[in-house]
């Protein structure tokens, strides 16, 4: 198994372009989430998705979009990038039910200028 | 909607134990975690324990729950320098769909 896996793995943007952050698992996982990772901030959840078809705002969804049109793959997308979503990306998946271990994919490092 | 806490530093000499704290405000999580970021990598599970439980111990580890003040902590004895790296606590939010983490802790150990 692969796992969870991230593309690309870095990143630079102008402001106001748009890209798509692409993460896919082989784990046949319900749950996949997306986070950003700021100094000082933690990691903070943008969306999340419990199977195909179902996406949710997390904490800071605001210029982010995703979907979910098959179990496997969860796409990011910028629609128009910002200095302030200069963060690294990290993907997530786990299986239903408490207690099982939420997988990180290795993380995009995003720089928007 | 849940929010965790954590102190944002902790440094000690190797071989001394180390003790990361965390609070949490929302109980409603069937299972609390926590994670390690080593410098540019991704977070890994490095141990959980269910709600139930006030501790669980794990090799090096330990953690320890105490529900009623929503305040959980993990131990490592014997820490190392390669265990220098951010850790993180975590609930699942209130739904059960994605975990909320805390800001993380930077353990430094030094030789």
């Amino acid at each position: 198994n692969a796992g969870v896996t991230q593309t690309p793995k870095f990143q630079v943007l102008k402001t106001g372009q748009s890209m798509t952050l692409q993460c896919a698992q082989d784990m046949n996982h319900e749950y996949m989430s997306w986070y950003r990772q700021d100094p000082g901030m933690g990691l903070r959840l943008i969306h999340y998705s419990v199977g195909a078809g179902i996406t949710d705002q997390g904490e800071v969804p605001n210029g982010y979009n995703v979907s979910r049109s098959t179990t496997e793959d969860f796409p990011l997308r910028l629609l128009s990038a910002a200095p302030s979503q200069t963060s690294v990306y990290f993907c997530a998946s786990s299986s239903v039910g408490g207690g099982n271990e939420q997988f990180f994919g290795p993380g995009t490092r995003l720089t928007v200028l | 909607g849940e929010d965790v806490e954590q102190s944002l530093f902790l440094s000690v000499r190797e071989g001394d134990s180390s003790v990361i704290n965390c609070t949490y405000t929302d109980s409603s999580s069937t299972y609390l975690y926590w994670y390690k970021q080593e410098p540019g990598a991704g977070l890994q599970l490095l141990t959980y324990i269910f709600s139930n439980m006030d501790m669980k111990q794990d090799q090096r580890l330990t953690v320890l729950l105490n529900k009623k003040d929503k305040h959980l902590s993990l131990r490592i004895a014997d820490t190392q320098t390669g265990d220098s790296a951010i850790y993180f606590c975590a609930g699942f939010n209130q739904a059960g769909t994605a975990l909320i983490f805390g800001k993380g802790t930077t353990l430094s150990v030094s030789s």
